[in-house]
């Protein structure tokens, strides 16, 4: 199975902060990456797909990056809103996996 | 409007069975690619099966055995068979509409299982 690997997994972070997430697969995986944005109680939130390509709706601060092994999420300035956990996702082969997760707090 | 309502959950002993069922609204579950996910208390995500437009079915090797994705045309409906229920099986379990390309772009407000005697 292709394992997924966040870093880091957890920040703290201020209001209009520049926020990076990255996310390592454990082979080349193209760009079969997204990334949801998941808060307690709530049903996941599709941010980011195929790497870089921004889903219906999200605020352009949201942007993602990469290919083949190494990939980024970057929150531009972050919002009051944007705290919570935020996982990458592989759907490159027959079993797709998530990252761990990465938990952005309030400094 | 896309809709996915997930049923089903309660509480289970250990080693017994459990049907979910997602309903969805808006689009033809046997048009797209269907997937199970799980939150276990205090963890993150985890994939747990997909069931291609053509019937294909994987599982993730967590639930391999003992799980089973289905869907009911007619129903417009997603199911997930669970048999020998473990307490690390205990999780919120969410539907999505997740193809390969896309991603997961529509999810079930998901349905809380609890394994325990």
């Amino acid at each position: 199975d292709i394992q997924m690997t966040q870093s880091p997994s957890s920040l703290s972070a201020s209001v209009r902060d520049r926020v990076t997430i990255t996310c390592r697969a454990s082979q080349d995986i193209g760009t079969y990456l997204n990334w949801y944005q998941h808060k307690p109680g709530k049903a996941p939130k599709l941010l980011i797909f195929a790497a870089s390509t921004s889903h219906s709706g999200v605020p352009s601060r949201f942007s993602g990056s990469g290919s083949g092994t190494d990939f980024t999420l970057t929150i531009s300035s972050l919002q009051p809103e944007d705290f919570a956990t935020y996982y990458c996702q592989q759907t490159f082969s027959s079993l797709w996996t998530f990252g761990q997760g990465t938990k952005v707090e309030i400094k | 409007e896309v809709r996915l309502v997930e049923s089903g959950g309660g509480l289970v002993q250990p080693g017994g069975s459990l049907r979910l069922s997602c309903e969805a609204s808006g689009f033809t579950v046997t048009n797209t690619y269907m997937s199970w996910v799980r939150q276990a208390p205090g963890g993150g995500l985890e994939w747990l099966s997909v069931i291609h437009s053509d019937g294909t079915t994987f599982n993730a090797d967590s639930v391999k055995g003992r799980f089973s994705i289905s869907r009911d045309n007619a129903n417009n409906t997603l199911y997930l068979q669970m048999n020998s229920l473990r307490g690390d099986d205990t999780a919120v379990y969410y539907c999505a509409r997740m193809s390969h390309i896309r991603g997961a772009d529509s999810w079930g407000q998901g349905t809380l299982v609890t394994v325990s005697s």
